[in-house]
């Protein structure tokens, strides 16, 4: 079975322009979660979704950051437009049950130049 | 608020050395409790977990105790390898805060031949 999937891996991309994350959960996942970790810092919740829906999106930085899972399987997370304090290392888990084990993705590094 | 507080490292070891790596929590109700691994150029693995008081989660030779008396989930190997070398993470997951796992900051640990 595959596991969490995250695309790129890596993203280099100037001050104001505009990226977009892609993660696609383990099949039958309904829960799907972002965190990011900056330089320096720990690992920070940003959203929770249970299916299409946002269950928790307290953990979002600012309106630049825009989370979407259009219907209920994989999300992306757009960045618009990018700061530098947003570079770090994006994750993305699923677990098929709230409150379950998280499954994490191997992250995508993103670097705001 | 929820916070989670882990042993700053890095720890650095000889191999066949004992490792502990201590965590403790504070939150609302009665968490379950997490270890994350990073190992070199990889995500996050869950390493072990324990849902409830007194519970003690073990994998590849780590074991950890749920403390509820003294809120703590620290984390033990007897016999460290080369291999163990990573980043680990303490993480609470509290049903009360939205199901979302709080990290600690991580703890590297090297270890020697």
């Amino acid at each position: 079975e595959a596991g969490v999937t995250q695309f790129p891996s890596h993203s280099v991309i100037e001050k104001g322009q505009t990226v977009t994350l892609r993660c696609d959960p383990i099949s039958g996942h309904d829960n799907l979660y972002w965190y990011r970790r900056v330089m320096g810092k720990e690992i920070k919740f940003l959203l929770h979704f249970v299916k299409e829906s946002k269950q928790d999106e307290s953990g979002m930085p600012n309106n630049r950051f825009l989370a979407e899972r259009t219907g209920g399987t994989y999300s992306t997370l757009k960045v618009q437009p990018a700061e530098l304090e947003d570079s770090g290392v994006y994750f993305c888990a699923s677990s098929f049950e709230t409150g379950g084990e998280q499954f994490f993705g191997p992250g995508t590094r993103l670097t705001v130049l | 608020g929820n916070s989670v507080t882990q042993m700053e490292g890095p720890v650095t070891l000889s191999e066949e050395a004992f490792l502990t790596i201590n965590c403790t929590y504070t939150a609302t109700g009665y968490p379950s409790l997490f270890w994350y691994v990073q190992y070199p150029g990889e995500g996050l693995q869950l390493l072990l977990k324990a849902t409830k008081a007194d519970d003690k989660g073990s994998n590849k030779g780590f074991e950890a105790t749920y403390r509820k008396e003294t809120t703590s989930f620290h984390l033990e190997k007897g016999s460290v390898q080369v291999s163990d070398s990573a980043v680990y993470f303490c993480a609470p997951l509290i049903k009360a805060a939205g199901n979302k796992l709080t990290f600690g900051g991580g703890t590297r640990v090297l270890v020697k031949p």
